[in-house]
């Protein structure tokens, strides 16, 4: 079955960085993309990238776009998204989720999430 | 940006009572574009619906999809105990974005 397994909680300082990973299985990983979705306390989900496993291709939303980077490894089915220059307001759920890499992709699969909280 | 906007915001209502949740679009959007999902305390968003009216795998037949256009709906035709949840609809035509969610809470 699919499973998506994201790393655990995180606890940063204003400035720092986080990387969350999501380690897939159950599928053809390179068939595949991942997208990173978030949920901060109140706020509607999201989307913040995503990643064609396959060829490694990235897109932004322009929110996060200079602060965010997804990468993958393929020999490990892991994808990885590192947020930098955090700040208070980034503390939320970041999830990943599947998807097709083309239109319209909707997210099939979703990882359990993982709480980043940014506090001084 | 297209915005989605659900309504209600909460719906309380019994086991065994229908709910209808709505969700309207900025601009107008191909049906095969929008979807909802569920989620309950604690979890990840969960996919119901896609292409407006399809049904995920192993989503009972209670749970329905309508509209086009701007306007979308999403009907649960007897609630369970285990549907009192959020749900959010969603569209990936234009980026990806969210509805800010409906509540179905047990009355």
């Amino acid at each position: 079955q699919v499973q998506l397994v994201q790393s655990g909680a995180e606890v940063k300082k204003p400035g720092a960085s986080v990387k969350v990973s999501c380690k897939a299985s159950g599928y053809i990983f390179t068939t595949y993309a991942i997208y990173w979705v978030r949920q901060a306390p109140g706020q509607r989900l999201e989307w913040m990238g995503w990643i064609n496993a396959g060829n490694g291709n990235t897109k932004y939303s322009q929110k996060f776009q200079d602060r965010v980077t997804i990468t993958r490894d393929t020999s490990a089915n892991t994808v990885y998204m590192e947020l930098s220059s955090l700040r208070s307001e980034d503390t939320a759920v970041y999830y990943c989720a599947r998807a097709l890499n083309w239109k319209p992709n909707y997210f099939d699969y979703w990882g359990r999430g993982t709480l980043v909280t940014v506090s001084s | 940006e297209i915005v989605l906007t659900q309504s209600p915001g909460t719906l309380s209502l019994s086991p065994g009572e229908r709910a209808t949740l709505s969700c309207r679009a900025s601009q107008s959007i191909s049906s095969s574009y929008l979807a909802w999902y569920q989620q309950k305390p604690g979890q990840a968003p969960s996919l119901l619906i896609y292409g407006a009216s399809s049904r995920a795998t192993g989503i009972p037949d209670r749970f329905s999809g309508s509209g086009s256009g701007t306007d979308f709906t999403l009907t649960i035709s007897r609630l369970e105990p285990e549907d009192f949840a959020v749900y959010y609809c969603q569209q990936c035509v234009s980026s990806w974005t969210f509805g800010q969610g409906t509540k179905v809470e047990i009355k």
